[in-house]
Parts: structure tokens; C-alpha cells; sequence
């Protein structure tokens, strides 16, 4: 049974470039968080997906980032336009939305804005 | 406002020993407690959790201790072996039905052979 798959593994961009960063939950999940670890800190949550839904993305930025997680695929975080200070460890997790609260996370994709 | 706090960034315990790893909360809402364990270049690794209507869970060598009134949990880790040694997050979470979790800053642990 397959884990969390998160790819690319490490993104290096330009200023003003598009970075985007796919999520493929476990089978079975249908919730999805992605959460952001800037250098020598903690995670940091910033959106909540189920399948064709935002739930709750109070953690994300108002601008140049979005969130989807389509019918079918990954999900997808895009950040447009990105500036040193987006340069972090973005993390995706997902659980099967019952009663448990335990999330179950991906590798990690590092950004690197340059 | 960090509404999840660890306060001791390191601890370092000699191997064979109790490791306690501390975690305090501010927000009267979290009812979940996770406790994530993180290697470098790795995602977290869910390890052990509690709700709030427990003081105590155990699974194999991990016990998390949960404090209400305190608002305070700790996780003991016995006996601590090397392949402890990671960065470890307390997490909490509220309302069902949005299980986003909050983190601590993290505590690094090492354990001495």
C-alpha cells in the first residue's frame, strides 16, 4: 500500500516563475492538507481538500497561491510568480476523513527560489 | 500567535534512558493531540496520539501523558535507542470534520550510545 506520494522531490525556480507541486493522497484517502515548513520551523498549515472542494485554505496566502484536488489526479498547489520567501519544505498529508485525526504525510517537495 | 508551544529546541538523553518530550497549548478548543517524529529530508512520521477525553495512551516503548487543566502533554519514550534520535512535533487539532493540525516548533532529540 502505497504511502503519500509528493513529486517533484526538490523545485528550484526564478523569481516570477510558476511552481507547481502534486499530491497524491493514499488509497482510500479522500482528505488532503498541504503545510509549509519554512527553515527552523514548524509546519505550518495552509489549505484543506476533499475531492472537488476547498474546505478551508484560512492558511494560505490571499494571493499567488491556489489549491485544487481534482475528480481525478493529485492535488496541485501552484504558486505564481514566486519570491525568495516562498523557498520552504511544502508537505501534503491525507486521511480518510473518519473519526481519526491522525494524518499521514508525504516526502516533501523543497522549494528553492533563486 | 503560536498556540502550540515546545519549549526546549534540544535534548540529548543517554541511550537506554527515559526520554520526555514536553508540549504545551493555549487554545481551549484542541481535542486531539498527535505527537510526529522527523528525520532531515523526510516528512513527519505520525507516531502516537491522544484524545482529550483520555490522561494517557500507550503503544510499545511510547506514552503520551495529557494534562487538560494544564494544558500540557508530554510524550516518554522508554528505553530511548538511537534510531530515536529525530526531530519530534507535538500537534493538536479541533473541530471534527476539519482535522487541520497546529504545530509545535519541534524538539530535536539525541540519543547518546
Amino acid at each position: 500500500n502505497a504511502g503519500v506520494m509528493q513529486n517533484p522531490r526538490h523545485l528550484v525556480r526564478r523569481r516570477g516563475q510558476e511552481a507547481r507541486l502534486r499530491c497524491s493522497p493514499m488509497k482510500g484517502h479522500s482528505h488532503v492538507y498541504w503545510y509549509r515548513q519554512l527553515p527552523e520551523e514548524g509546519l505550518k498549515f495552509m489549505v484543506y481538500l476533499q475531492k472537488e472542494n476547498i474546505i478551508d485554505e484560512s492558511g494560505m496566502p490571499k494571493e499567488r497561491f491556489s489549491a485544487e484536488f481534482p475528480k481525478e489526479g493529485p492535488s496541485i498547489l501552484r504558486i505564481q510568480q514566486v519570491v525568495r520567501g516562498d523557498s520552504a519544505a511544502y508537505f501534503c498529508a491525507s486521511s480518510p476523513g473518519d473519526w481519526l485525526h491522525e494524518q499521514y504525510f508525504g516526502p516533501g517537495t523543497r522549494l528553492t527560489v533563486t | 500567535d503560536q498556540q502550540v508551544k515546545q519549549n526546549s529546541p534540544s535534548l540529548s538523553v543517554q541511550e537506554g534512558r527515559i526520554s520526555i518530550l514536553n508540549c504545551d497549548y493555549t487554545n481551549s478548543m484542541f481535542d486531539y493531540f498527535l505527537w510526529y517524529k522527523k528525520y532531515p529530508a523526510e516528512g513527519p512520521t505520525f507516531l502516537i496520539s491522544i484524545s482529550s477525553i483520555k490522561d494517557k495512551n500507550e503503544d510499545g516503548r511510547f506514552t503520551v501523558f495529557l494534562n487538560k487543566s494544564a494544558k500540557h502533554l508530554s510524550l516518554h519514550i522508554v528505553p530511548s535507542q538511537p534510531g530515536d534520535s529525530a526531530v519530534y512535533f507535538c500537534a493538536a487539532s479541533a473541530d471534527f470534520g476539519n482535522e487541520k493540525l497546529t504545530f509545535g516548533t519541534g524538539t530535536r532529540l539525541t540519543i547518546i550510545p
